[in-house]
């Protein structure tokens, strides 16, 4: 777990505000992940990742860019934050079926 | 679009009792069944999984049955333990693009 890495892990933000939430893995994985939780609810997937510079929408992409120059880094864009992206973000990565999940970012749009 | 459909979505079983969760998927090209579990305030974690080669595992005190042509699959904990209290996820994909569908989760309760 400790080879995933997100930052920072709690964030208050503005509507309107540009924010962007970081990951980073160790692991060298192929694949990245970006899910959003809200509470009390499952995992949505917003971005993914199959490799560096190969980037496709989830479920819930809209409101959110992502970028992936360098293999072990995945960092999420909210271009104008809203108080619906209030929510507990996950990076995850993997290199075979098996997902690890970073420790989360909880973000406050006010 | 594919779906994986989670029940119950709360459960409690008293100490020392089975708990059984229970998923189905729509997606018949699926071959990867994992559960996670989810602590409050935690990242979700692998406590097992299951291909569509294998009928049932179990590690210790869980086990994951696969039914392929009713295409559903279950969680099954036994001796059940306050640290079993949790959110439980199961999911669904296949191999070829590692995109996990969820399931909705389950609160399981342990009550002493």
């Amino acid at each position: 777990d400790a080879g995933i890495t997100q930052s920072p892990r709690y964030k208050i933000t503005e509507t309107g505000r540009q924010v962007t939430l970081m990951c980073h893995q160790t692991w060298s994985h192929s694949y990245m992940f970006w899910y959003r939780q809200d509470l009390g609810h499952g995992l949505r997937l917003i971005y993914y990742s199959a490799a560096a510079d190969i980037t496709d929408k989830g479920e819930v992409p809209d409101g959110y860019v992502v970028s992936r120059s360098k293999t072990e880094n995945f960092p999420l864009t909210l271009e104008s934050a809203t108080r619906s992206q209030t929510s507990v973000y996950f990076c995850a990565s993997t290199g075979g079926a098996e997902q690890y999940f970073g420790p989360g970012t909880r973000l406050t749009v006010t | 679009g594919e779906n994986v459909e989670q029940h119950p979505s709360t459960l409690s079983v008293q100490e020392g009792d089975s708990a059984v969760i229970k998923c189905t998927y729509s997606d018949s090209a699926s071959n990867y069944f994992p559960w996670y579990k989810q602590e409050l305030g935690k990242r979700p974690q692998l406590i097992i999984d299951i291909r569509s080669n294998v009928g049932e595992k179990k590690d210790q005190r869980i086990a994951v049955t696969l039914n392929k042509t009713a295409k559903h699959f279950s969680l099954h904990i036994t001796e059940t333990q306050p640290e079993d209290s949790a959110v439980y996820f199961c999911a669904a994909s296949r191999e070829s693009n590692y995109q996990l569908i969820w399931g909705a989760g389950t609160k399981l309760i342990i009550k002493p």
